[in-house]
């Protein structure tokens, strides 16, 4: 069964102190591997997309890799306004699969 | 703007009667999807549609329906067979299926 975990389900970082977040899959044919930011009572905000072992894609102190079984999100130096959950999504076929998040607060 | 819009942002029903939530996108993008989101769950597909008067039903299909008659909107109907109804639910858009959602500002419903 197609299967995305991420890990760890939540982190509290102080301000300045890098960190990753995991996304590991199982699933059959992938097409692609996103990343989304989602705050509180909000819809997810398009992060990444990456498609093929190897790839990294960086917007601002998020960076996001990729191997054949998981995905990394690492942030540097992290901010209080980095404080969300951050959402893996695999896409098999025509279905995009989520994980549960991973929910980070960033302590000043 | 180009974007997603949802509405009601909260809605409230009783048990027993049905409810449509509104979903309207001016991206222009051909595939459209309805999720529902609960607690330590990650999101769930409900329906999906590719293109006008097609669409698709996803994993927990159980209990809603949509109708897809114009590209811009995507209407989703909880029904009165919905066994349980309240959640978060997110509309999303795309330029295909092959390609990054974008997600509306969601539905929380809530039925007493």
């Amino acid at each position: 069964e197609d299967q995305v975990t991420q890990s760890p389900e939540a982190l509290r970082l102080q301000e300045g102190e890098s960190s990753s977040l995991n996304c590991s899959y199982t699933v059959s044919g992938l097409r692609g591997l996103f990343w989304y930011r989602q705050d509180p009572g909000k819809g997810p905000e398009f992060l990444f997309t990456l498609y093929s072992a190897g790839e990294e894609k960086e917007k601002e102190r998020l960076k996001a890799t990729l191997t054949k079984k998981e995905s990394f999100l690492h942030i540097t130096a992290p901010k209080p306004e980095d404080s969300a959950t951050y959402l893996c999504a695999v896409q098999a076929g025509n279905q995009f699969y989520f994980g549960t998040g991973t929910s980070l607060t960033v302590i000043p | 703007d180009g974007g997603i819009t949802q509405s009601p942002k909260y809605l409230f029903r009783k048990e027993g009667q049905n409810v449509t939530l509104s979903c309207e996108q001016n991206l222009n993008h051909d595939a459209m999807y309805w999720y529902r989101q609960d607690p330590g769950q990650g999101l769930r597909l409900i329906y999906y549609s590719q293109i006008v008067n097609d669409f698709q039903k996803g994993d927990i299909a159980e209990g809603y329906s949509v109708s897809r008659e114009k590209k811009e909107s995507f209407p989703l109907t909880v029904t009165s067979a919905q066994k349980n109804p309240t959640a978060f639910y997110l509309c999303a858009s795309s330029t295909g299926t092959e390609y990054e959602q974008y997600f509306g500002p969601g539905t929380r419903l809530t039925v007493t």
